[in-house]
């Protein structure tokens, strides 16, 4: 079973500059989940999608960051402007469905090193 | 409110000696608790979890976590450690009681596992 997949796996931009990642969940996952990982700290998550629809957005910057899930399969995050403080891992997962004890699965993640 | 603690940065163990991974945990019902490892430049990998029954839970590479109610309590535990297992360990919660909404999964800052040969 092909895992969770993220593109790119390393991006460097300036302060100010825009940019997008991109998610395909495990095949047949109806949840998806974006979550920012900056160093020495435990992931926190920015958005949640069941489907196509966003469950939870709570944590998102919305005044810079936007997430979409078009057609409930794979997902680009975006963020635009970036900030200095935007430097992190952001980690893509999927689960199956929104069952309390369903099980994430994490792709490998994206750096972003803001300058 | 839900949260977890781990309350060590880094644990320190020998090769071939046990080793514990603590994480404590506060909801408002009853948890699910899992357990993650991150290696270096990889995502989160999945090692176990607890949802209901036995509070012994087994899980991957010989991991095991033992869920205490009365401690709230869920430390992850290897008999004997391998310099492999050097990583980094995630402990996650996620409260059973669902008030109208959804519970997020809440995870937690994260232990540093060094194993010396």
């Amino acid at each position: 079973e092909a895992g969770v997949a993220q593109s790119p796996r390393y991006k460097i931009i300036e302060k100010r500059q825009s940019v997008a990642f991109w998610c395909n969940p495990i095949s047949g996952h109806a949840t998806l989940y974006w979550y920012q990982q900056i160093l020495g700290q435990g992931p926190k998550l920015l958005i949640q999608f069941q489907n196509n629809g966003v469950v939870d957005d709570s944590q998102l910057p919305k005044d810079r960051f936007s997430a979409e899930r078009l057609k409930g399969v794979d997902s680009t995050l975006k963020i635009q402007p970036a900030k200095l403080e935007d430097s992190a891992v952001y980690l893509c997962a999927s689960s199956a469905g929104l069952a309390g004890g369903d099980t994430q699965y994490f792709g490998p993640g994206t750096r972003l090193t803001v300058l | 409110a839900q949260s977890v603690a781990q309350p060590e940065d880094q644990v320190n163990v020998a090769e071939g000696n046990p080793l514990t991974v603590k994480c404590t945990y506060s909801v408002s019902g009853n948890p699910y608790l899992f357990w993650y490892v991150q290696y270096p430049n990889r995502g989160l990998q999945f090692l176990l979890k607890y949802i209901t029954g036995d509070n012994l839970v087994k899980g991957s590479y010989g991991f095991e976590a033992e869920f205490n109610k009365s401690q709230t309590s869920f430390h992850l535990k290897k008999p004997s450690a391998l310099v492999s297992d050097s990583a980094l360990y995630f402990c996650a919660v996620r409260d059973m009681m669902n008030s109208g909404g959804y519970q997020k999964v809440t995870f937690g800052t994260g232990t540093k596992l060094q194993v010396i040969p």
